[in-house]
């Protein structure tokens, strides 16, 4: 089983819907981030959380909503989706412990077609 | 705000070729670069891990150095296989936030 599972893996909705993305982890890992990727752009961060109190905006919130419920989950919502929101998603964690290397483990993506 | 540029965009190569892959950043002040691989349809796979004191980090055919005074990284395949073909994306940690800045991305294939 991954270590960070992304639900859905593919998704196309309508303009206007709203839309959430689920992360959930197993490695015990306090800090969790969303990605979107899309092409030629590399990886751009949209929010992240150090712990289940502390939310962050991260290089392009707007249109996007977080939500920590739990150390293990981080749920990204697109409250009324637009074609520009259609991407590749990526939930990644990190643990404090090695705050100073900075590894994220990656889920293996959510793929977003807003219509 | 750190910018983390990859060239080529793409690269093609005969199988058993050794390779480089470039990367280059604008702020020297990193805490570490990290290279990884993914695959179509997949998510990123960590391939190396370099702190800011150190200058290269090596596994197994794949061997990744870092200038940081001149903001550059390269990551060096040797004797390329098919089953490398993925596209390498390079990222640094910067800033008190401790965030990771992605490249774009360069898209390798080796040919049988």
């Amino acid at each position: 089983d991954a270590d960070v599972t992304q639900t859905p893996r593919n998704r196309i909705t309508k303009t206007g819907k709203r839309i959430m993305l689920e992360c959930s982890q197993t490695k015990g890992h306090d800090r969790m981030y969303w990605y979107r990727q899309d092409p030629g752009l590399g990886l751009r961060l949209i929010y992240y959380s150090f712990d289940v109190k502390d939310i962050n905006k991260g290089e392009i919130s707007d249109g996007y909503s977080v939500s920590r419920q739990a150390q293990a989950k981080f749920s990204l919502s697109l409250e009324s989706a637009i074609p520009n929101q259609t991407a590749l998603y990526f939930c990644a964690t990190s643990d404090r412990r090695h705050m100073n290397t900075g590894e994220l483990f990656f889920g293996e993506g959510s793929r977003l077609t807003v219509l | 705000k750190q910018e983390v540029t990859q060239i080529p965009a793409a690269l093609s190569v005969p199988e058993g070729e050794n390779l480089v892959l470039n990367c280059s950043f604008t702020d020297s002040a990193i805490y570490n670069l990290q290279w990884f691989r993914q695959d179509p349809g997949k998510g990123l796979t960590s391939l190396l891990l370099i702190q800011s004191s150190q200058r290269e980090q090596t596994s197994g055919r794949l061997n990744a150095s870092l200038d940081k005074s001149s903001g550059r990284s390269t990551l060096y395949i040797a004797a390329s296989q098919p089953g490398d073909s993925a596209t390498y994306l390079c990222a640094v940690v910067s800033g008190s936030a401790r965030q990771l800045t992605f490249g774009s991305g360069t898209q390798l294939t080796v040919l049988p």
